[in-house]
């Protein structure tokens, strides 16, 4: 089936410091999806991307829909401890029709 | 408030017994998904609902049944419950191909 590997697994930053995390995967995808979860709850979109090399932004988060298809990554810039939690990136495709998560990206800020 | 809503938040069990999760999607969406997180992992899609038919399956357990009833609400039914089947259930909905999926805060289920 279908693979994501997101990295890093975990970052632990200074407040104020840029963050990146990126997928690849092993198959295409016609939709990357961005989600943050807190701790006990479900996940919430951040930002999605419906075409190969678009990059979108909200607030202080960027992400990237590969030119490839099959990779996409996420920028947080100048990061503050609400940013805590845990980042995925999903994929959808309309063959599978379903979204295929990643691992997760743990991070956590230092004030 | 994502407008999906699932009940229970907590359930805790017995091994062997049978549990239903419940899921009310987004107004008027007609998709509905499930997915199962263990602890500190990625979620696994197990099955999706599109106005009442199964769309597409993942990797559910036999044990495992799902449906969703003509007001699109959904039940998940876990049965023969082991110790393993223990994680965070979620249910998300969709409303179209331009919509992003809107998940639930989840069900918590603890199999002792």
């Amino acid at each position: 089936g279908q693979q994501l590997n997101q990295s890093p697994q975990s970052m632990f930053i200074q407040e104020g410091e840029d963050v990146s995390m990126n997928c690849t995967s092993s198959s295409i995808f016609n939709t990357w999806l961005w989600y943050k979860q807190d701790p006990g709850e479900g996940p919430v979109l951040l930002i999605a991307l419906y075409k190969a090399g678009e990059l979108t932004s909200n607030g202080r988060l960027t992400a990237q829909f590969g030119i490839t298809r099959k990779d996409s990554f996420l920028n947080i810039s100048a990061s503050i401890p609400s940013d805590v939690g845990i980042y995925f990136c999903a994929g959808h495709s309309n063959a599978g029709n379903m979204l295929t998560f990643g691992g997760g990206t743990r991070l956590m800020v230092k004030p | 408030d994502s407008g999906v809503t699932q009940t229970p938040k907590h359930l805790i069990t017995a091994t062997g017994q049978r549990v239903t999760l419940r899921c009310s999607p987004r107004s008027g969406d007609l998709s509905v998904y499930w997915y199962q997180q263990s602890l500190d992992q990625g979620l696994q899609f197990l099955i999706q609902y599109y106005n009442g038919e199964e769309r597409a399956k993942g990797n559910i357990l036999e044990r495992f049944s799902a449906q969703q009833f003509p007001d699109l609400h959904s039940e998940l039914n876990l049965s023969s419950l082991e110790l393993g089947d223990s994680a965070l259930y979620f249910c998300a909905s969709r409303g179209g191909a331009l919509r992003g999926y809107t998940f639930g805060s989840g069900t918590r289920l603890t199999v002792v």
